[in-house]
């Protein structure tokens, strides 16, 4: 199993600002990924952190606006910028293993309103 | 990604066996059944996953039909803590392990004391 520590849990900005959430793993993970939930919606997949490279971004979300920086194997960071209202969203961070079937181990998220 | 479809919502008696319905006609021979749960206010917990027998644990069984096109994740005796919404979830059988789970909408269990 994996224990995975997300930093904020919570927090309020202001419009135009930017916030930068942390997903740090008590062990080395092969597969790091971070989703957005959206009031009351199920989860969507933002990008595929990389290590040592630039993380791999789903459709309708882009590097400008969601940096995503991994350093190593236990840690990531996601930046959400020029927040506006609409970024109001729990972000998660997921992790892995390789292997077939692995299963996949989720922060409790930070949970982020735009004013 | 194949996709599933699944009943909005459910309900159950506290203490009685829980069968939750997944469709995924479109399936590929590559395809894990992947099912996960949500809790209020927390991430996703991981339940169960098989390819094409039965699976049991400690938390749930998966029943997965012969021709695979649908599964049903059983929840031998539900607890109010079992109210959740479920994901069942097709993903991709890799040995790179870089397919991460595409969610659907799941469904939301209530259960009643």
């Amino acid at each position: 199993s994996a224990v995975i520590s997300q930093k904020p849990s919570r927090d309020i900005c202001q419009r135009g600002t930017s916030l930068t959430i942390q997903c740090q793993v008590d062990s080395q993970v092969t597969m790091m990924f971070w989703y957005r939930q959206q009031p009351g919606q199920s989860l969507t997949l933002i990008a595929t952190a990389n290590q040592g490279s630039e993380a791999t971004y789903e459709s309708g979300f882009v590097i400008d606006k969601f940096p995503i920086s991994r350093p190593n194997l236990t840690f990531s960071t996601l930046t959400v910028s020029n927040m506006s209202p609409e970024d109001s969203s729990i972000y998660l961070c997921s992790v892995s293993n390789r292997g077939r079937g692995e299963k996949l181990f989720f922060g409790s998220g930070t949970q982020l309103s735009v004013l | 990604d194949a996709k599933t479809t699944q009943p909005n919502s459910m309900e159950s008696n506290e203490e009685e066996p829980v069968h939750l319905p997944c469709n995924h006609s479109t399936i590929s021979g590559t395809d894990y059944i992947h099912w996960y749960r949500q809790l209020p206010s927390q991430g996703p917990e991981y339940v169960i996953h098989g390819l094409t027998s039965n699976v049991n644990n400690r938390m749930a069984s998966l029943a997965i039909a012969e021709d695979r096109k649908s599964s049903t994740l059983i929840l031998h005796r539900a607890t109010l803590r079992d109210a959740a919404v479920y994901y069942c979830i097709l993903r991709v059988l890799s040995y790179s392990g870089n397919t991460p789970l595409v969610f659907g909408k799941g469904t939301r269990l209530s259960v009643i004391a």
